[in-house]
């Protein structure tokens, strides 16, 4: 099993939809999860920061689900502006080293 | 807040050839430093990381090197490029005292033909 996975997508979906991924990871001793932006071409950007149930910041919540090792991204009122690949995060060996999975792509249409 | 500067934005280069890419940082001191690769459309693989000047240490057998000479400079170098060296290189650093996450420099495209 991967580290850290999820679905590459894409995922599709209108304006104004509401879309959650979902990103699993292999060490449950991870206390910290991360969920990262990038758009094409350039560097990842962070999102949102999970250290203990979830985390929310505008149309933005982040989950975490321990029992089943995974944590969620859900997006809100999805914008074009949105579409991009999310990648999650998870801290692995020491040294704040992160691991990170391979992505999720997220197409917003009119 | 932190800053993480990386050049050349974008390199093509031939095979045999050297390279060094070089990252600075603004706005902290003793950071903790990492080297990716993302190669296309793939995920971010982990090649270095360095917690101090001179302390390297490298997570995956490759034909890469880096170095840290000093607080605030990671550097990343090839004596002789592979095809399978292309890829996306990005810099990273911890964004803030106290917390996991990272900020990026801008990255360094690399082809090699």
């Amino acid at each position: 099993r991967k580290e850290v996975e999820q679905d590459p997508g894409p995922f599709n979906v209108p304006e104004g939809a509401t879309v959650a991924f979902n990103c699993t990871y292999s060490n449950s001793a991870s206390q910290s999860f991360f969920w990262y932006r990038q758009d094409c071409r350039k560097e990842p950007k962070l999102l949102m920061s999970v250290y203990s149930s979830g985390n929310e910041d505008g149309r933005f919540t982040a989950q975490l689900n321990r029992a089943s090792q995974y944590i969620s991204l859900l997006i809100r009122d999805s914008k074009l502006s949105d579409s991009a690949t999310y990648l999650c995060a998870v801290p692995s060996g020491g040294y704040n080293k992160l691991i990170f999975g391979a992505g999720t792509r997220l197409a917003v249409h009119p | 807040s932190q800053t993480i500067h990386q050049w050349p934005a974008t390199l093509v280069q031939p095979v045999g050839s050297p390279l060094s890419l070089e990252c600075t940082v603004e706005g902290t001191s003793n950071p903790n430093l990492y080297w990716y690769r993302q190669a296309a459309g793939r995920g971010l693989q982990l090649l270095f990381y360095s917690v101090g000047i001179g302390q390297i240490s490298s997570e995956v057998p490759q034909n890469l090197s880096a170095s840290r000479p000093q607080d605030r400079q990671f550097i990343l170098s090839s004596k002789k490029l592979l095809l399978s060296d292309s890829g996306f290189y990005l810099c990273g650093g911890m964004k803030d005292s106290g917390s996991y996450g990272y900020t990026f420099g801008s990255g360094t495209r690399l082809t090699v033909v």
